[in-house]
Order: structure tokens, then sequence, then C-alpha cells
């Protein structure tokens, strides 16, 4: 059980280029989140899915989009990347939003992103 | 997250325990969760409490909630080098609208031989 898969595991870019992260989950679930994580800062939320066809924004969305292609996998777009999105970017998934239930969260191993 | 505060750094000795604290700003989180960041790797769910529960033991890990003080706590007993980690406390906010998790910053846990 593979549990969240996400690709690349490491990729440097220049300032600019685009790239999408792909993330795949394989336990059903329905929502599924995007983070990012800074030295300090924790894990900020960028987007999140709360089901299939639909997207929402988080606390952090300037310069990324997110495409909910299917149930399994929900990828996240820089269109033209900065430095300041040199970060370690996480894929999450749950059950369903964690709104009144018990929704813990499942992680990737993320993909470490640097912007030269 | 500003809403959630950990201390940065906790070092212990091996067989001691740890005792690793955070708190919170939104009284209607209903579930509150302790994860685990080892080098390189995601975030692994350790535990988690409901909101209406004291205490939850689980093997090693104790976690105390104290909601009037919106503190919670994540005790572990006899300590190994393996529980060297990053620690991150979540809650669920359901009265920002965020609609996810919001996690501390994260507590580095050093566990000296």
């Amino acid at each position: 059980n593979a549990g969240v898969t996400q690709t690349p595991k490491f990729q440097v870019l220049k300032t600019g280029q685009s790239m999408t992260l792909q993330c795949a989950q394989d336990m059903n679930h329905n929502s599924m989140y995007w983070y990012r994580q800074d030295p300090g800062m924790g894990l900020r939320l960028i987007y999140y899915s709360a089901s299939e066809g639909t997207t929402d924004k988080g606390e952090v969305p300037n310069g990324y989009n997110v495409s909910r292609l299917n149930k399994r996998e929900f990828s996240l777009r820089l269109e033209s990347a900065a430095p300041s999105q040199t970060s370690v970017y996480f894929c999450a998934s749950s059950e369903s939003l964690g709104d009144r239930s018990n929704q813990p969260q499942h992680f990737g191993d993320g993909t470490r992103l640097s912007i030269l | 997250g500003e809403d959630v505060e950990q201390s940065l750094f906790l070092s212990v000795r091996e067989g001691d325990s740890s005792v690793i604290n955070c708190t919170y700003t939104d009284s209607s989180s209903t579930y509150l969760y302790w994860y685990k960041q080892e080098p390189g790797a995601g975030l692994q769910l350790l535990t988690y409490i409901f909101s209406n529960m004291d205490m939850k033991q689980d093997q090693r890990l104790t976690v105390l909630l104290n909601k009037k003080d919106k503190h919670l706590s994540l005790r572990i007993a006899d300590t190994q080098t393996g529980d060297s980690a990053i620690y991150f406390c979540a809650e669920n906010q359901r009265d920002t609208g965020r609609r996810a998790l919001t996690f501390g910053s994260g507590t580095r846990l050093q566990v000296q031989p």
C-alpha cells in the first residue's frame, strides 16, 4: 500500500521556468491538499480539494495553480517559478474534510524544490 | 502557523521522558493531532485526541489536553534515539473557513545517547 506518492522528489529550476508537481493517493480519499514547508514556519496550506472536481485556495495560493485530475491525483503547478518558491512541498490526503469528524491527513514524502 | 504555537527545540537524554507543548487558539477545534517528521520524510500521524477528552495514552505516548487553557502536550516515556525528529501539533479550525488542518511550527526533539 503506497499511500501518498509525490513526484519528483527533487527539482532545481531557473527563475521563470514552469513545473508541475504530481501527487497520487491510493486510499480512495476524497480530500487532497498541497502544503509548503519553510524553516521555522511549519506547514502552510497552498490549495486543497474537498472532493473530485473542486479546488479552493488555502493560506498562500499566489503563484500556484492546481488540478484535481481525478479522485486519485492532485497536481500543483508553478507557472513562472520565483526564488521565493524554494521550499519543500507536501501533498496530503484525508477521507474527507475534517469538520466535525476525525479526519487525519496522510502525507507524501515531499518534493524538494530549489529555484535559482 | 501563528494560531498554533510550539517551542522550537527540546533536548533530552535517552531513557528520560520528553514533554512537547503546544498552544492553540480555536476553541471550536474538535480534533487535535500530533505528527512526527523524520529527516527527509513526510509527516507521520502519531496520535490524536478528541476535544472532549482530557488524556489519551497510546503505548509510550500520552496526550494531555487542557481545553480551558487551550494547551496540548505530548509526553514520550523512555525516550529513545529513534524518537529524534520534529514534532508538529495540528488542529482543525472550524471557524476560520480554512477547512484544513493548521500546524504549529514544529518542535525539534534531540535525544542524547
